[in-house]
Order: C-alpha cells, then structure tokens, then sequence
C-alpha cells in the first residue's frame, strides 16, 4: 500500500516569515497534488505536478516534485493570514487507470497577524 | 461555471436509519470519486463510478455502502443502517477524463457532513 507522510502536521508563524511543507513516501506516484482545505469546506486544488524535478510557482506558493517522483514540497514565502488552512498533498498510484488518489494527514497552518 | 454540488450539506442521522448523499459534477465532466474523511484522519478513496457504471469500489466498506450515477441525475452515495462510525465528512469529486488522463486532477465539492446520532 502506498502511502503519503506529510511533515509538520501543524505549523504556527508569524506574518511575513517563510514556510516549507514536506509530503514523502518510498513509492512512485505519476502525479502529486496540493490541496488546500478550509474548516467545514471541501479540498480545493491548488497545483498538480507530473514531471519529476518539475517546479511550479502560484504566486508566493512555490512547489516542487521530486526527481524520482516519490516527494514534493511546498514553499510559501512571507506568509500572510489568508494562508491559514490545511494543506494536503495526494499522489496517483502508479499502477492506478482510475485516479484514485492516496491523501496525506495534511499539514495544519496557522499564521498569526 | 458552478463546480461540484453537494447536498445535503449537513444531514443527521439516528442510528439504524438510511442516509443518501447526493453529488452533481461539474458541467462537463461525467467522471465522479467518492472520498471520506473520518475526524482526525485524512481523506480516503471510496469509489470511483462513470456514467451508469461503478469502475473501481475498492475503497467501499463491504457492507450497507452503496453508489451510483445514473445516466440522467446526481451521484448517489447510499448508506443504510447507519452506526456512529459512520460519522463523517463525505466529499465528491469530478473531471472531464478518467482521471490517470487528466493528469489525475479531479475537483472537490464541499461536502456532505454526515452525524449519527
């Protein structure tokens, strides 16, 4: 069974400080994805990386796959309180036809003003 | 360009009673996933299902679960004889492709939180 470790599982900064999340795992995924998930609101997608080595910025949001495909990263630089959420990485099997994706615990940020 | 509708947003439940969440995809897209997330645990696959088929239900606790998606008609997820471990949030999600095509992007509706009491 795959499986997606995130790290931290919470995290608490000030405004204006930088951030990285990690999602690893020893398996393969074809894909990676970063939702963000606010309290009693469904996961909205934020990017989905394909490549390995594959960089993607979304504004102050910097996220990354791992050469070998098997970790990411999420970099935000001078977090703001509008950051505060959960932030969750998901992997496609590899082997999957169907899409299913395999969810980290997520991380819990919280950035004080 | 509405995304994926889900309703009821909240639905309580005595125990032994049936609860059936409904699920829209978004306009366009006919491939729809079922994910649940228990308290304090993290979002798990249920079931993924096209048009008038199921494709992959490996995620269904074998008993009392059931889905569906009709050929006209939301998504249904159906669970009969509820216990208290059912509890939960139950999100539905959807993309134009079966999902290994799109790059396994697939879009969350808000979700359906589920309370036996």
């Amino acid at each position: 069974t795959q499986l997606l470790e995130q790290s931290p599982q919470f995290l608490s900064i000030q405004e204006g400080e930088n951030l990285t999340v990690y999602c690893n795992s020893s398996s393969v995924f074809s894909s990676l994805q970063w939702y963000r998930q606010e309290p009693g609101e469904g996961p909205v997608l934020l990017v989905t990386v394909v490549t390995g080595g594959e960089v993607k910025k979304l504004k102050r949001l910097t996220f990354q796959f791992g050469d070998a495909r098997k970790d990411s990263s999420l970099h935000i630089t001078a977090a703001q309180p509008g950051d505060t959420g959960l932030y969750l990485c998901a992997g496609a099997e590899r082997s999957s036809n169907t899409g299913k994706l395999i969810f980290g615990q997520g991380t819990t940020l919280q950035v004080k003003p | 360009n509405a995304g994926v509708m889900q309703n009821p947003r909240h639905l309580v439940r005595r125990r032994g009673q049936e609860a059936r969440l409904r699920c829209s995809p978004m306009k366009g897209h006919s491939h729809v996933y079922w994910y649940r997330q228990l308290p304090e645990e993290g979002l798990k696959f249920m079931v993924y299902l096209q048009k008038e088929n199921i494709i992959d239900e490996s995620g269904m606790p074998k008993e009392r679960f059931s889905a569906e998606f009709p050929k006209e008609g939301p998504s249904i997820l159906r669970i009969q004889q509820v216990v208290r471990g059912d509890s939960a949030a139950y999100f539905c999600a959807s993309s134009p492709h079966p999902g290994h095509i799109s790059g396994n992007t697939i879009y969350f509706g808000e979700g359906s939180w589920l309370t036996v009491v």
